[in-house]
C-alpha cells in the first residue's frame, strides 16, 4: 500500500533562515512525488513535481526537492525563508496502476520576522 | 482564464438539510475529486470519477452522494446522513485521472452547521 509520511506538523524559522520540510513514503515501486502548498483558506497550489526525470526538482518561489531512493524521502527545501512562504505544505505520492493520490497530514510552516 | 470555481466560498448546513456544494472545470480535464480537509488530517477522498456518467468512492464517501452529468461539472450533496459536516471542502482535477497526474485544485468551500 502507498503512504507517505510528513516527519514535523510544524516548523518555526527566521526569515532569511532555511527550509526543510522532511517527506518519506513507503511504496515498492517508482512513485510520483508532489509538494503542494495551501494558503489559509485557499485551495492547494503545485510548487513542484518528481517524475523520474531528474532527482533534483526545482519548483516555483525558489523551493526545490530532492528524490534519494534508497532512502525514500523527498525534502522540501528553500535558502532563505521569506514571510510569504508561511503556509501548510502537502507531500503527495502517486503510482502507476492506481487511480489516486495520496496526501500527507500537512506541516504548516511559521515564519517570524 | 483557465480553472477550478468551486461555489459556495461559504455554506451553512442546518440540522437534517441536504446541501449541495459546486464545482465547476473549463480545463477539459476527464477527471474530477471532492475531498475534505480537516485540521491536522491533511485531505480525505470521498469521491472521483474518471469519466461522465460514471464514479467510485473514496475512503470517506459515507454521508455524501455526487453526480456527473457533464465533463466540466461534479456537484457534491452532502446529505443528513452526514453527522460531522463541518469542514473544508476542496474540489480538484486531474487530464485522464492517471494516478501519477497533477491534480489541480478548486479554492474551498468551508461548510458550518447551524
Amino acid at each position: 500500500a502507498q503512504s507517505v509520511t510528513q516527519l514535523d506538523s510544524h516548523v518555526s524559522v527566521s526569515e532569511g533562515t532555511p527550509v526543510l520540510l522532511r517527506c518519506n513514503y513507503s511504496s515498492s515501486y517508482s512513485p510520483s512525488l508532489f509538494w503542494y502548498v495551501q494558503h489559509p483558506n485557499k485551495g492547494l497550489q503545485l510548487l513542484l513535481k518528481y517524475t523520474s526525470a531528474a532527482t533534483l526538482v526545482k519548483g516555483i518561489n525558489g523551493f526545490e526537492a530532492e528524490f534519494k531512493k534508497s532512502e525514500t524521502s523527498f525534502h522540501l527545501t528553500k535558502p532563505s525563508a521569506h514571510m510569504s512562504d508561511a503556509a501548510e505544505y502537502f507531500c503527495v505520492v502517486g503510482f502507476s496502476g492506481y487511480s489516486t493520490l495520496t496526501f500527507g497530514k500537512g506541516t504548516m510552516l511559521l515564519v517570524s520576522p | 482564464d483557465g480553472g477550478i470555481t468551486q461555489s459556495p466560498k461559504y455554506l451553512f448546513r442546518k440540522e437534517g438539510q441536504n446541501v449541495t456544494l459546486s464545482c465547476e472545470q473549463n480545463l477539459n480535464h476527464d477527471a474530477m475529486y471532492w475531498y475534505r480537509q480537516d485540521p491536522g488530517q491533511g485531505l480525505r477522498l470521498i469521491y472521483y470519477s474518471q469519466i461522465v456518467n460514471d464514479f467510485q468512492k473514496g475512503d470517506i464517501a459515507e454521508g455524501y452522494s455526487v453526480s456527473r452529468e457533464k465533463k466540466e461539472s461534479f456537484p457534491l450533496t452532502v446529505t443528513s446522513a452526514q453527522k460531522n459536516p463541518t469542514a473544508f471542502y476542496l474540489c480538484a482535477s486531474s487530464a485522464t485521472g492517471g494516478g501519477q497526474e497533477t491534480q489541480y485544485f478548486g479554492p474551498g468551500t468551508r461548510l458550518l452547521v447551524l
